[in-house]
């Protein structure tokens, strides 16, 4: 079985301050774990993914994310946020090896301001 | 990236009429594709896995004589919505995976589905 966690179904921040997108996962085997970037009525965007390679991951538009066993997360972060980072993020789980079964978080919606 | 094109992406229909949405692999050939139904504000729910030639395989409590799909190619998989009610209206995301087995995941742009 698996699951995933996002702490904060809403983050608010200013533009130009660090984002930080909280994320825990619970896996009965060995996870990969993906974030998903969706704008309003859009698809789902891949920011990056973690499949067992190096724990810390990054992604395209300056985000990055550290897969940490010890403490089943897998947090999404970026130094300096841009207004059109505004939008809502899934963290995303599935066995390593593919399968098709991936398990969305509920997201968290990332508002920036000015 | 790959490409997968969804259509229509917005749709309005009539309660008891029916409605196909296009999933379309634009750049390569996805022998699986998936279908989520997501609700406002809420996350993805996986529907069904439509397999290329074979019959989709429906995840528990979706019904498969409402939601039918077909994936009579590689490149293209249908969701017909058979006698839609108001309750059906979402938006319909699908995905479809390179080849390979462990090949990226890539998402449609998605189809909101009004049912008036």
């Amino acid at each position: 079985a698996q699951s995933v966690t996002q702490l904060d179904s809403h983050v608010s921040v200013s533009e130009g301050t660090p984002v930080l997108l909280r994320c825990n996962y619970s896996s009965s085997y060995s996870p990969s774990l993906f974030w998903y970037v969706q704008h309003p009525n859009k698809g789902l965007q891949l920011l990056l993914k973690y499949t067992s390679a190096a724990t810390l991951v990054k992604g395209i538009n300056g985000f990055e994310a550290e897969f940490k066993k010890s403490e089943t997360s897998f947090h999404l972060t970026k130094p300096s946020a841009h207004m059109s980072d505004a939008a809502e993020y899934f963290c995303v789980v599935t066995p390593t090896g593919g399968g098709n079964k991936l398990t969305f978080g509920t997201g968290t919606q990332l508002k920036v301001e000015l | 990236g790959a490409v997968v094109s969804q259509h229509p992406s917005r749709v309005i229909c009539k309660s008891g009429t029916s409605v196909k949405i296009e999933c379309r692999s634009l750049d390569f050939q996805a022998t699986t594709m998936f279908w989520y139904r997501q609700f406002p504000k809420q996350s993805l729910m996986l529907m069904a896995t439509s397999n290329e030639g074979s019959k989709a395989t429906y995840e528990q409590g979706v019904e498969k004589d409402k939601f039918l799909i077909n994936h009579a190619s590689l490149t293209l998989s249908t969701l017909t919505v058979t006698s839609a009610h108001p309750e059906d209206s979402s938006f319909y995301i699908c995905s479809a995976r390179t080849s390979g087995g462990t090949g990226e995941l890539f998402f449609g742009e998605g189809s909101r589905l009004t049912v008036l």
